[in-house]
């Protein structure tokens, strides 16, 4: 089956840095990896997902890259702010309502 | 769009009452829901997918008897955990997909459960 592995566990930055977290997969098959963003208490928000046949996405601040051939994906967190922090979880999925395997997750503080 | 909700947010009961909860996609129709736990600090833990109409399918060390799934529509999924007992304490999500983009899974607000 699919291993999801995500570092840093923790990360604090100094607000207006950039905050990246990556992760990694093991299954090949594997061709969605959307990024979540959990705030305490609540359930996970969609950030951003990129697809297999696509190396990188954009959206405002936050980016995310794929590198298929080494099995890894990033997201980018660009002039962070206070309420940026929260608990980030990387997925990856065989896509079409398979199930999703989660990382560990990263829990970002961004320091004013 | 693609709002998911989730009811109660928070409920406390007895050991060995049963507790219904209610998942629902309120602007979309979900083909697929799905449920999750999650302890304090840790990831999400898939227990079951489920499918409209469907039986739903569990994960492995899931117990369908004791958590059961019902999926009567496209807009509502519930889970009610039987004879709970404080081990079942946690954090109860649900998510579902969009019809028309499988992909992406859209998460509730989540459920507190607590068992005394």
């Amino acid at each position: 089956g699919e291993n999801v592995e995500q570092h840093p566990s923790t990360l604090s930055v100094q607000e207006g840095d950039s905050a990246v977290i990556k992760c990694t997969y093991s299954d090949s098959a594997s061709n969605y990896f959307p990024w979540y963003k959990q705030e305490l208490g609540k359930g996970p928000q969609l950030i951003i997902d990129i697809r297999s046949n696509v190396g990188e996405k954009k959206d405002q601040r936050i980016a995310v890259t794929l590198n298929k051939t080494a099995k890894h994906f990033s997201l980018h967190i660009t002039e962070t702010q206070p309420e940026d922090s929260a608990v980030y979880f990387c997925a990856a999925s065989k896509g079409t309502g398979n199930q999703f395997y989660f990382g560990t997750g990263t829990s970002l503080t961004v320091i004013p | 769009g693609a709002v998911v909700s989730q009811h109660p947010s928070r409920v406390i009961c007895k050991s060995g009452t049963s507790v219904k909860i209610e998942c629902r996609s309120l602007d979309f129709q979900a083909t697929t829901m799905f449920w999750y736990r999650q302890f304090p600090k840790q990831s999400l833990m898939l227990m079951a997918t489920s499918n409209e109409g469907s039986k739903a399918t569990y994960e492995q060390g899931v117990e369908k008897d004791k958590f059961l799934i019902n999926h009567a529509s496209l807009t509502l999924s519930t889970l009610t955990v039987t004879s709970a007992h404080p081990e079942d304490s946690s954090f109860y999500i649900c998510s579902a997909s969009f019809v028309g983009n499988t992909d992406t899974q859209y998460f509730g607000p989540g459920t507190r459960l607590t068992v005394l």
